[in-house]
């Protein structure tokens, strides 16, 4: 079965920078692309934006450009979210996310958290 | 973008009701629209996919339905454990978008 685990929380000063794992698993992990999601305190779900799988191109949803940055290390079926110079603002529950078959599949989330 | 909204964005509701939530798409998005429950502090459940697919595991008291840009999520029986916050999502195509969410909480 699709699975999509997550690195854990993570709590960085203002300035770090931090990078989360996604770890696909019970698919052909080249063969369909991968999104992100983000989560903020109390907050709806914004679409950050996807990397295509196959040629390693990253789409970036307005508000999520210059920033961010998507990344995939396909010999582990692993796609990578990388925030440098992290802001407070930045604190949310990140997701990475798969449609398969028309199925809609959701990492555990990982929490970062943004504090002096 | 494509707009997704939910109506209403809360309701009370007691054990045993049926519960109707309501998603509206601003333009068509065929079937592509998945249902999910979030609980305070959890990541989301899918619960429904392709519009009316019930995913693997989920009660029947779950249903969905609805095509083009008019989709529903009922809950035959509302239990205690379904007392949580309900999205609406459309992946038609990039990109995704999210509805703003129905709370359902105990009358």
């Amino acid at each position: 079965q699709v699975q999509l685990v997550q690195s854990g929380s993570e709590l960085k000063k203002p300035g770090a920078s931090v990078k989360v794992s996604c770890k696909a698993s019970g698919y052909t992990f080249t063969n369909y692309a991968m999104n992100w999601v983000r989560q903020a305190p109390g907050q709806g779900f914004e679409w950050m934006g996807w990397i295509n799988t196959n040629n390693k191109n990253p789409t970036y949803a307005q508000g999520f450009t210059g920033r961010f940055v998507f990344s995939l290390d396909t010999s582990v079926s692993t796609a990578y979210l990388q925030i440098p110079s992290l802001k407070p603002e930045d604190t949310a529950v990140y997701y990475c996310a798969v449609v398969v078959a028309a199925t809609f599949y959701w990492g555990q989330g990982t929490l970062v958290t943004v504090s002096s | 973008d494509i707009q997704m909204t939910q109506s209403p964005s809360s309701l009370s509701a007691s054990v045993g009701d049926r519960v109707t939530i309501t998603c509206r798409a601003s333009q068509g998005i065929s079937n592509y629209l998945a249902w999910f429950q979030q609980k305070p502090g959890k990541a989301p459940k899918s619960l429904i996919y392709a519009a009316s697919s019930l995913q693997s595991g989920v009660p029947s008291k779950f249903s969905g339905s609805g095509s083009g840009t008019d989709f529903t999520l009922t809950i035959s029986s509302l239990q205690p454990e379904d007392f949580a916050t309900y999205y609406c999502q459309q992946y038609s195509g990039h990109p995704f978008t999210f509805g703003p969410g129905t709370k359902v909480d105990i009358k």
